[in-house]
């Protein structure tokens, strides 16, 4: 089976631009994850959905920042506009409800670098 | 709130044994996880912990005590390719659901 798939992999935008990070989940996986990854912070969870429906935004950093998930395969993270500050990698990771563990399966993430 | 601490960098040799700490508190607990990120990889699962513990699987081991808000991951037998950082992740259970919270992981260096 594929597992999680980002996209794009990387990305370098300027300061003012609108970034669209994109994730498909594991089939049949009922959560979705994204997480942002920095020297200075760690994995910050930013947003997660459970069966499309975001459940907690509360990690979201500002209003620049919004996600998406109008299927069960497919969820956006957007960056309109994009700052310097927010370069960083993306991880989207999908789970199974109470699939036990609870374990995370991570995509290979989004290394955005904003000028 | 959650906090979760674990020392930012270690070093080991070939060979070894070592130990990486986590100490965390948080409401709702459920659960510990460890994770293994190869540098610019994605995190891959190592662990879970429920009940108070250890947990062998093969030269990584896992213990918990739930009431100490502690947590280690036990590597032996270090190999080169073990050098990684180590992430501790509490999964809080809210709903039903379970939410894992990262710790800033701890940068482990296997040298010869």
């Amino acid at each position: 089976d594929a597992g999680v798939i980002q996209s794009p992999r990387h990305e370098v935008t300027e300061m003012g631009q609108e970034v669209t990070l994109r994730c498909k989940p594991i089939s049949g996986h009922d959560y979705l994850f994204w997480y942002r990854q920095t020297m200075m912070r760690g994995l910050e969870l930013l947003i997660y959905f459970n069966n499309n429906v975001p459940i907690d935004d509360s990690g979201m950093p500002e209003d620049r920042f919004s996600a998406k998930m109008p299927n069960a395969s497919f969820s956006t993270l957007k960056i309109q506009p994009s700052e310097p500050r927010d370069s960083a990698v993306y991880f989207c990771a999908s789970s199974q409800d109470r699939g036990g563990t609870g374990e995370l399966f991570f995509g290979e993430g989004s290394r955005l670098t904003v000028l | 709130g959650q906090n979760i601490d674990q020392p930012t960098e270690m070093t080991a040799t070939e060979g070894a044994i070592v130990q990486i700490n986590c100490t965390y508190q948080t409401s709702g607990f459920n659960g510990l996880f460890w994770y293994q990120q190869h540098a610019g990889e994605a995190p891959t699962f190592l662990s879970y912990n429920v009940l108070d513990g250890l947990e062998e699987k093969g030269r990584f081991s896992s213990f918990l005590s739930r009431s100490k808000g502690y947590s280690y991951l036990l590597l032996k037998e270090l190999q080169m390719k073990d050098s990684a950082s180590y992430l501790c992740a509490v999964s809080r259970g809210t709903g039903g659901s379970y939410i894992p919270t990262f710790g800033r992981g701890t940068s482990l260096i296997v040298h010869p």
